[in-house]
């Protein structure tokens, strides 16, 4: 069962603008989320997290958003950049359980 | 402060044989966490190891088995081998608790079986 959705497979924003990428999750024993960035041939990089406690997280141009009522996760790139193009997981953990997303491919046009 | 390594880069295997892969953990880390990724689809954790014990295991067989060593590197191997566990094969490394999930990928091996 996929406990962590993310239902747009890609995505392209032009540069300058912001990029959203969503995710969904069904397990409200989730405590952990996070968002990893993937490019071709390369491991997954961590780039944001968010404790269950939070509702919104920031650093820098990325800011991840908590909505435990609706169990969905959000990442936000502003301003986004040609360099951020890659696939995005998020990712959720409970205890030493981690489950991820499938990946959402973001194009961020010239 | 060198990153997590994994070997072999490719590795191509027939239905029934047994595989090992190997990951060298980030420089002082102490728990290993390996995760299988089908074409199109996210990382499924597999399982993790803390200072050389299992601390988790997610809904793989027991054909699916591990090793942490006291330098904290680890190993994965598979018997039996199957069609389904053609993947790409990640570990990730982290420090501290096992329940820190800031992790540092390898860059993986990918696997197909035959």
């Amino acid at each position: 069962d996929q406990q962590v959705k993310q239902n747009s497979p890609s995505l392209s924003v032009q540069e300058g603008r912001i990029s959203i990428l969503n995710c969904d999750y069904t397990n409200s024993m989730f405590d952990y989320f996070l968002w990893y960035k993937k490019y071709p041939a390369e491991g997954p990089t961590f780039l944001i997290s968010i404790s269950s406690i939070k509702d919104k997280n920031e650093d820098g141009r990325f800011t991840v958003f908590l909505n435990k009522s609706a169990k969905h996760l959000s990442l936000h790139i502003v301003p986004s950049q040609p360099g951020d193009s890659a696939v995005y997981f998020c990712a959720a953990s409970t205890g030493n359980q981690f489950y991820f997303g499938t990946g959402t491919s973001l194009t961020v046009i010239p | 402060e060198t990153g997590v390594t994994q070997s072999p880069t490719h590795l191509i295997k027939t239905r029934g044989q047994q595989v090992t892969l190997r990951c060298s953990s980030q420089s002082g880390h102490n728990t290993v966490s390996w995760y299988q990724q089908a074409l199109g689809q996210g990382p499924q954790f597999i399982f993790q190891y803390y200072r050389e014990e299992e601390n988790g295991r997610g809904n793989f067989p027991p054909r699916f088995s591990g090793l942490q060593f006291p330098n904290y590197s680890s190993e994965l191997n598979v018997n039996a081998l199957e069609l389904d566990d053609s993947a790409l094969y990640l570990c990730a490394s982290s420090l501290g608790s096992p329940n820190l999930s800031e992790q540092y990928f390898g860059p993986g091996t990918r696997l197909t079986v035959t």
